[in-house]
């Protein structure tokens, strides 16, 4: 099965700056089934891309995804105050679904 | 719009069962699979199983293989999970999301979760 590996676990930043959020897969895996995940306290998680790079609906500009084969990238730029939560890589294919183990962004 | 609308807390007994519903409207129900995820208290997601509605076929996340069953409802849009033999480690949030097949199979649409709480 293959494994996804987030780092890191906690990135403290300011509002205003970019966070670079990592997940590597132990095997190479197709992008287009690589999704990232918001989630905040007391609140369901939201899809933030899917297909790696590909923005859900209603995401802001801020938030950008990249990479292929076992290495992607959430980038979050000017950071604002609800940015500061946790964020999940998932990967889906056939009857799995697989999380990595989440980074916290919190606040400096 | 799009709503999953899921059933209340629970609290439960080590060894009893429990049956979450997640109810959808807003959609066609049977065009989509539904997933079910969980996170503990201070730990990250975890992916539990999905159901096929329009199949009434599930998988599961090998782990809980034989104590979870993943069903579905296509007269009431309901989606349903039981987990059975309940221990304390199984104290988490439950969520049921929408499985979008267009968007590559990413969840689109989340419950607001169920709070099942096991202990003695």
């Amino acid at each position: 099965d293959i494994v996804l590996t987030q780092s890191p676990g906690t990135l403290s930043l300011s509002p205003g700056e970019s966070a670079t959020l990592s997940c590597r897969a132990s095997d190479s895996i197709t992008s287009s089934y690589l999704a990232w995940y918001q989630v905040r306290p007391g609140r369901a998680p939201r899809l933030l891309i899917y297909g790696a790079s590909r923005r859900a609906t209603g995401i802001p500009d801020r938030f950008s995804g990249s990479g292929s084969g076992t290495d992607f990238t959430l980038t979050i730029s000017r950071l604002e105050p609800e940015d500061f939560a946790e964020y999940y890589c998932r990967l889906y294919g056939g009857s799995l679904g697989t999380f990595g183990q989440g980074t916290k962004l919190q606040i400096k | 719009q799009v709503q999953l609308v899921q059933s209340g807390a629970e609290v439960k007994k080590p060894g009893s069962s429990v049956k979450v519903s997640c109810k959808a409207s807003g959609g066609t129900f049977i065009s989509y699979s539904i997933s079910w995820v969980r996170q503990a208290p201070g730990q990250g997601l975890e992916w539990v199983g999905r159901v096929i509605p329009i199949l009434g076929i599930a998988k599961y996340e090998q782990r809980f293989q034989g104590r979870v069953t993943i069903t579905a409802d296509k007269s009431t849009s309901t989606a349903y999970m039981e987990l059975s033999s309940l221990r304390s480690e199984d104290t988490a949030v439950y969520y049921c999301a929408r499985v979008n097949d267009i968007l590559n199979g990413a969840l689109d649409y989340w419950g607001q979760g169920t709070l099942v709480s096991v202990s003695s």
